[in-house]
């Protein structure tokens, strides 16, 4: 089975330093790679994703992520935090491009510290 | 982008009551939703996958008599909560994939459902 792993569930970082979310995966066939961000009492908005084209992912907001097959990890960055990222953020993972089924990791709320 | 929609945002209703929450794809189509859950502080878990024209497909350990589901066209599935009890309150959130989006799933808001 499909699983994600998102290692700390809380983080927090002071205004402008570098933000460093931890997501590893479990599978045994090329994954699809997704991270999204939720703000409170609000749905998901998508950040990113990799679907095995370029290994390193821009996304929206400054955030990136690398895609790792030895690792098997797919850690989200962003260089300077700001105030603004401050909110829970979820990596996903689904495995058949036919099966559109996500695997949400736990979640990791981000903190942004004055 | 693609957008999808959720009525009510919020919702408080009597414990026994039928509460119906309804899904839709604003500018594209969906032959597929899928309705989460998601309690304070968790991740979303999947409920069941919601197949126009079809039964919809429901995750282990979710009850169908409970959450019935209907898809009735390519831009609209319902979620009925029947008989809802306080442990049914929730943070329900559907999402629809865009075709040949790679597996790009798109989200509503969510509906905040309280059972007193």
């Amino acid at each position: 089975a499909q699983s994600v792993t998102q290692l700390g569930s809380h983080v927090s970082v002071s205004e402008g330093a570098l933000v460093l979310l931890r997501c590893n995966y479990s599978s045994s066939v090329p994954p699809y790679l997704f991270w999204y961000v939720q703000y409170p009492n609000q749905g998901l908005q998508l950040l990113l994703k990799y679907t095995s084209a370029a290994t390193l992912v821009k996304g929206i907001n400054g955030f990136e992520a690398e895609f790792k097959k030895s690792e098997t990890s797919f850690h989200l960055t962003k260089p300077s935090a700001h105030m603004s990222d401050a909110a829970e953020y979820f990596c996903a993972v689904s495995f058949n491009f036919g099966n559109e089924k996500l695997t949400f990791g736990t979640g990791t709320r981000l903190t942004i510290i004055p | 982008g693609a957008v999808v929609s959720q009525h009510p945002s919020w919702v408080i209703c009597k414990s026994g009551t039928s509460v119906k929450i309804e899904c839709r794809s604003l500018d594209f189509q969906a032959t597929t939703m899928f309705w989460y859950r998601q309690f304070p502080k968790q991740s979303l878990m999947l409920m069941a996958t919601s197949n126009e024209g079809s039964k919809a497909t429901y995750e282990q350990g979710v009850e169908k008599d409970k959450f019935l589901i209907n898809h009735a066209s390519l831009t609209l599935s319902t979620l009925t909560v029947t008989s809802a009890h306080p442990e049914d309150s929730s943070f329900y959130i559907c999402s629809a994939p865009l075709a040949g989006g790679n597996n790009e799933q798109f989200f509503g808001p969510g509906t905040r459902l309280t059972v007193l």
